[in-house]
């Protein structure tokens, strides 16, 4: 399958605390974008990294991509009861190609 | 809000039924997406239109057909609906459609078959 696969499925975490989830994918990709869906939502873009950058930031939120590794990480630092949410991570196979997301992990702030 | 709209919000439908789901992109999008969301699937891509033409493809049923219009809005039409058509029906809007563009969602139609 092309898809993505995010891990953890679910992630619990106390507020203040850095949340990491983790994206591995099985091709070359163009980029590797990270969305988050509250429930029942439609999906809002976050970030978007490229195959030739290895870190990006925006705000409080950190995404790496290792191409060798086929994986890329997203860590909110300093979790919020506002980030609980599912977050997604999506790519593409080159630059006219489709979408292809993955499973998504299911974020739970507790406070 | 993300400037794309979709109607009706909540659909509830008997099986063998046929609906229109209905989505206007962002002011100045060409490229419509259309995405199936299920508990058990996750988020399958069903296609891609960009200006009025088919783009890609994904995992869309031969019961299901979609088009975009002149004025870019598209249809998703599904036909001869089952239990397992329920679901939330995203769509999303790019400006260039070009894979890895950075996508707009709607808020969604939610879609129960009885």
């Amino acid at each position: 399958s092309q898809q993505g696969e995010e891990d953890p499925q679910a992630l619990s975490i106390q507020e203040g605390e850095n949340a990491t989830m983790n994206c591995s994918y099985k091709t070359s990709i163009n980029n590797l974008q990270w969305y988050r869906q509250n429930s029942g939502r439609g999906l809002v873009h976050l970030i978007l990294i490229r195959s030739n950058e290895r870190e990006k930031h925006s705000g409080r939120l950190r995404v790496t991509l290792d191409t060798s590794k086929k994986s890329s990480s997203l860590l909110i630092t300093a979790s919020r009861a506002a980030d609980t949410a599912s977050y997604f991570c999506a790519f593409a196979m080159n630059r006219d190609d489709k979408i292809i997301f993955g499973k998504g992990t299911r974020l739970h702030i507790l406070p | 809000d993300s400037g794309v709209t979709q109607t009706p919000k909540h659909l509830i439908t008997a099986t063998g039924q046929r609906v229109t789901l209905r989505c206007s992109p962002r002011s100045g999008d060409l490229s419509v997406y259309w995405y199936q969301q299920s508990l058990d699937q996750g988020l399958q891509f069903l296609i891609q239109y960009y200006n009025g033409e088919e783009r890609a493809k994904g995992n869309i049923l031969e019961r299901f057909s979609a088009q975009q219009f002149p004025d870019l809005h598209s249809e998703l039409n599904l036909s001869s609906l089952e239990l397992g058509d329920s679901a939330l029906y995203f769509c999303a809007s790019s400006v260039d459609g070009r894979g890895g563009s950075k996508q707009y969602f709607g808020p969604g139609t939610r879609l129960t078959v009885t």
